[in-house]
């Protein structure tokens, strides 16, 4: 099983700042899979890299996986209250399971 | 379109009962998963299946059960609850082809509380 660390575990901003989370691994990433959590909800599927040195924007979210695929980092631009929610990445680990990340807890304060 | 359906939402059991918490899943999908979610652990898989019929351990199985006797169903069970496996459960299911870059599709959670 891949382990992944995510950093930092918790952030609070206030709205219209910038924030980037970060994934890492000790082992190269087949693909890595960001997904977001709202309270009382189960993940949703943000994004998928799997080229090394891959750039993926999505409205105000930049994800960006590291040219040795060992790391990526998720970057939110003016941030909004609608985006907090703990964010969590997830590699592969064979064909059939993912292994997550203990994630990142958002909160963007009004 | 209901997507990834888990029953009940929350419970509340005394140490050595038993329960079972179902998964029912409306997009055909092949694949389906069992995790459990802890502070600051993220999502732990229990069990997972990859067809109707066929079940198989993941990261932290013991104490739990599963069945799939349905494509569509996946249920879990606790034998003989303990304070231990008091969390937050959570069902998710995917396509097969192209596993890796699917999305797994995750139900809202059942809340579980073991006194």
């Amino acid at each position: 099983t891949q382990l992944l660390e995510q950093s930092p575990q918790f952030l609070s901003i206030q709205e219209g700042e910038n924030l980037t989370v970060y994934c890492n691994s000790s082992s190269v990433f087949s693909s890595l899979q960001w997904y977001r959590q709202e309270p009382g909800e189960g993940p949703v599927l943000l994004v998928t890299v799997v080229t090394g040195g891959e750039v993926k924007k999505l409205k105000r979210l930049t994800f960006q996986f590291g040219d040795a695929r060992k790391d990526s980092s998720l970057h939110i631009t003016a941030a909004q209250p609608g985006d907090t929610g703990l964010y969590l990445c997830a590699s592969r680990s064979n064909d059939y399971k993912l292994s997550f990340g203990a994630g990142t807890t958002v909160t963007v304060r009004a | 379109n209901a997507g990834v359906t888990q029953t009940p939402k929350f419970r509340v059991l005394k140490t050595g009962q038993s329960m079972t918490l179902l998964c029912a899943q409306d997009m055909n999908h092949e694949y389906m998963y069992w995790y459990r979610q802890d502070p600051g652990m993220g999502l732990r898989l229990i069990h997972y299946s990859v067809g109707e019929g066929t079940t198989a351990k993941g990261e932290v199985p013991d104490g739990y059960n599963v069945s799939r006797l349905k494509k569509q169903n996946f249920l879990l069970g606790l034998e003989s609850a303990a304070p231990s496996q008091t969390s937050v459960y959570f069902c998710a299911s995917s396509y097969s082809r192209g596993q890796g870059n699917q999305p797994q599709h995750f139900g809202d959670g059942t809340r579980l509380s073991i006194l």
